[in-house]
């Protein structure tokens, strides 16, 4: 079946500009995180979904961060007025149930490079 | 909130030797410890995980170990192949306690040469 998805897979933007990326997960995983891979660094937790809500959105790095998820299943994560310490690679990982002992599976991830 | 540290940040072997990876957690509630790979511009993925309740697990050529005591836990590879170099990370979390999230070290980049 299809893993998960996330686009676009390349996003080159000026400082100061909004950008959406998104995230497909696999069907029927009800959780769903957001990560931050910064060249040569670890895997920076950002966001959690468990359905619709966010019960842990506690490694968002400001309020110029904000993400969403609809229905269940497609989310978006939003910067905005970004600036060019949000350069990374953005990573969306989906899971079956709650909880985090289940496994993740990762998405290929968004890199935003910002000028 | 919960802290891993890995090491070494860099691993370089020669073919068919082994390599160690380790990692300290900071959280004495966590119970669920994954290790992920990632290969040069890929996704990472799950190659192995334990939970808190068995001390070590084996798959082939990898086996994790577990010390709950001492709040660490590691990755064993034998018999490297050149096909294992990666970024590998592992993560702790305290599993189904509620709404609980991963924390990953800083990953090693391991390399192995023919």
């Amino acid at each position: 079946g299809a893993g998960v998805s996330q686009s676009p897979s390349n996003k080159v933007t000026e400082k100061g500009k909004d950008v959406e990326l998104r995230c497909d997960p696999i069907s029927g995983h009800t959780a769903l995180y957001w990560y931050r891979q910064s060249l040569g660094q670890g895997l920076e937790f950002l966001i959690y979904f468990q359905g619709n809500s966010a019960p842990d959105k506690s490694g968002l790095p400001s309020d110029r961060f904000s993400a969403e998820r609809t229905g269940g299943s497609v989310s978006t994560l939003t910067i905005q007025r970004t600036q060019q310490e949000d350069s990374a690679v953005y990573l969306c990982a989906s899971s079956q149930d709650q909880g985090a002992s289940n496994e993740q599976f990762f998405g290929p991830g968004t890199r935003l490079t910002v000028l | 909130g919960e802290n891993v540290e890995q090491h070494p940040s860099t691993l370089s072997v020669q073919e068919g030797d082994s390599a160690v990876i380790k990692c300290t957690y900071s959280d004495s509630a966590s119970n669920y410890f994954p290790w992920y790979k990632q290969e040069l511009g890929k996704r990472p993925q799950l190659i192995i995980d334990i939970r808190s309740n068995v001390g070590e697990k084996k798959d082939q050529r990898i086996a994790v170990t577990l010390n709950k005591t001492a709040k660490h836990f590691s990755l064993h590879i034998t018999e490297t192949q050149p096909e294992d170099s990666a970024v590998y990370f592992c993560a702790a979390s305290r599993g189904n306690s509620g709404y609980s999230t991963l924390t990953f070290g800083k990953g090693t980049m391991l390399l192995v040469s023919p």
